[in-house]
């Protein structure tokens, strides 16, 4: 297996666009994580899904963030409409285990700078 | 919230020392992990310890963990230049009928200086 792919690397948007980013998790996986991380907040928890269905959606920062995991294979974290403050490393995260038994597999995150 | 504090924020060693890490939590947890992060790169899981173990070993690592203190400790023996990274210790918090994801510090930063 390839891992957990995240698509794009790098993505600048200017202010008020709409972004999409994008996420394949391993197969076979059950859970999977969006997290954002900046060297103020450290690594944040946005979402997760278990069974392709949002469990808890409390770290979302605000409504502009919205996520959608059609099935198995695919999730996507939108963010409409962007700001400056959102720029951040956005890392999708897939794990055989909602209850975290086992270890967590991390993409190689989405760079977002939001202008 | 951060359940997961690490200690210290920065660390700078002579390669082939020994390297200790820190991380206290505040709630009861089902397991805890350490996950290691190259510079621009995605986090890699190091060790998973439960609840009910006290010490684990994985080559040059030992992790323990005081679940009455509600800490863990990461050491890195014989130090290489290749570990110098960012070292995070993640908890899975017991909530009812499962885990709820893993929580994550904001981690210890170790230069290995050659």
């Amino acid at each position: 297996d390839a891992g957990v792919i995240q698509s794009p690397r790098h993505e600048v948007t200017e202010m008020g666009q709409e972004v999409t980013l994008r996420c394949k998790p391993i197969s076979g996986h059950n859970s999977l994580f969006w997290y954002r991380q900046t060297m103020m907040r450290g690594l944040e928890l946005l979402i997760y899904f278990n069974n392709n269905v949002p469990i808890d959606d409390s770290g979302m920062p605000e409504d502009r963030f919205s996520a959608k995991m059609p099935n198995a294979s695919f999730s996507t974290l939108k963010i409409q409409p962007s700001e400056p403050r959102d720029s951040a490393v956005y890392f999708c995260a897939s794990s055989l285990d909602r209850r975290m038994n086992t270890e967590a597999f991390f993409g190689q995150g989405t760079r977002l700078t939001v202008v | 919230s951060q359940q997961g504090e690490e200690d210290p924020q920065a660390l700078s060693i002579q390669e082939g020392e020994n390297a200790t890490m820190n991380c206290s939590y505040k709630t009861s947890i089902n397991n805890l992990q350490w996950y290691r992060q190259n510079s621009g790169r995605g986090l890699v899981h190091l060790i998973l310890i439960r609840s009910n173990e006290r010490e684990k070993h994985s080559g040059r690592l030992r992790v323990t963990l005081d679940t009455s203190k509600k800490s863990s400790s990461l050491l890195i023996t014989a130090s290489r230049a290749a570990d110098t990274a960012s070292y995070f210790c993640a908890t899975a918090l017991y909530s009812g009928g499962g885990a709820d994801g893993l929580t994550f510090g904001k981690g210890t930063h170790l230069i290995i200086q050659p």
